[in-house]
């Protein structure tokens, strides 16, 4: 049991947009900056987003993050069959001093 | 460019223990602080330990306090995750993650290596 909530799967037709929610409590999603992980099979997370709608260098501007009280959303558009793999929120946790993750989210582009 | 390389993996009975290493190179070790990661077969992402930059400061997850122990050589350019009393559970792939941040605390995880599999079983 994941401390953050994503929905197992989302899946959306090629070129159309989805979001992936993530869901927490004031310890963690409510007071600290969420980050996104995407993660193809066999290979090693990516880090997408930081500090909740932060693109690092080199991640397209399809992708973006943002955050509203205990719950923080990863949107998608432009879907490609290259963005098929499973995403991961992450997010500090005051109240057990330690990262959290949630249990991942499989995006699926039909 | 930024490389983390994870070596020590493999198979260790119940009861005991491995070392594990985490190679790093492309930027300057001592100036970040670092994390452990693991991933069980098929399921989600776990953090398992973090260690500050001049190891002043570690945290452990609950699943593995007491039993693995997190440190780093800084001159070496080395992390390394010491697990004693290994179980069942703790089979998974570890994978090594730099941790960088616009605060004092939490942050995010911008370079992972590729990790290695431990697996516990008799």
């Amino acid at each position: 049991q994941s401390v953050l909530t994503q929905p197992p799967s989302v899946s959306a037709a090629p070129g159309q947009k989805v979001t992936i929610s993530c869901s927490g409590s004031s310890s963690n999603i409510g007071n600290n900056y969420v980050s996104w992980y995407r993660q193809l099979p066999g290979t090693a997370p990516k880090l997408l987003i930081y500090d909740n709608y932060e693109r690092p260098s080199g991640i397209p501007d399809r992708l973006s993050g943002s955050k509203s009280g205990t719950s923080a959303t990863l949107g998608i558009t432009g879907l490609q069959t290259g963005d098929e793999a499973d995403y991961y929120c992450g997010t500090w946790d005051s109240s057990l001093s330690g990262w959290v993750f949630g249990g991942g989210t499989k995006l699926t582009v039909l | 460019e930024v490389q983390l390389v994870e070596s020590g993996g493999g198979l260790v009975q119940p009861g005991g223990s491995l070392r594990l290493s985490c190679a790093a190179s492309g930027f300057t070790f001592s100036a970040y602080s670092m994390n452990w990661v693991r991933q069980a077969p098929g399921k989600g992402l776990e953090w398992v330990s973090y260690i500050s930059r001049t190891s002043s400061t570690i945290y452990y997850a609950d699943s593995v306090k007491g039993r693995f122990t997190i440190s780093r050589d800084n001159a070496k350019n080395s992390l390394y995750l010491q697990m004693n009393s290994l179980r069942a559970e703790d089979t998974a792939v570890y994978y090594c993650a730099r941790r960088s941040s616009s605060t004092s605390t939490g942050g995010y995880f911008d370079y992972w290596g590729q990790g290695t599999l431990v697996t516990v079983s008799s």
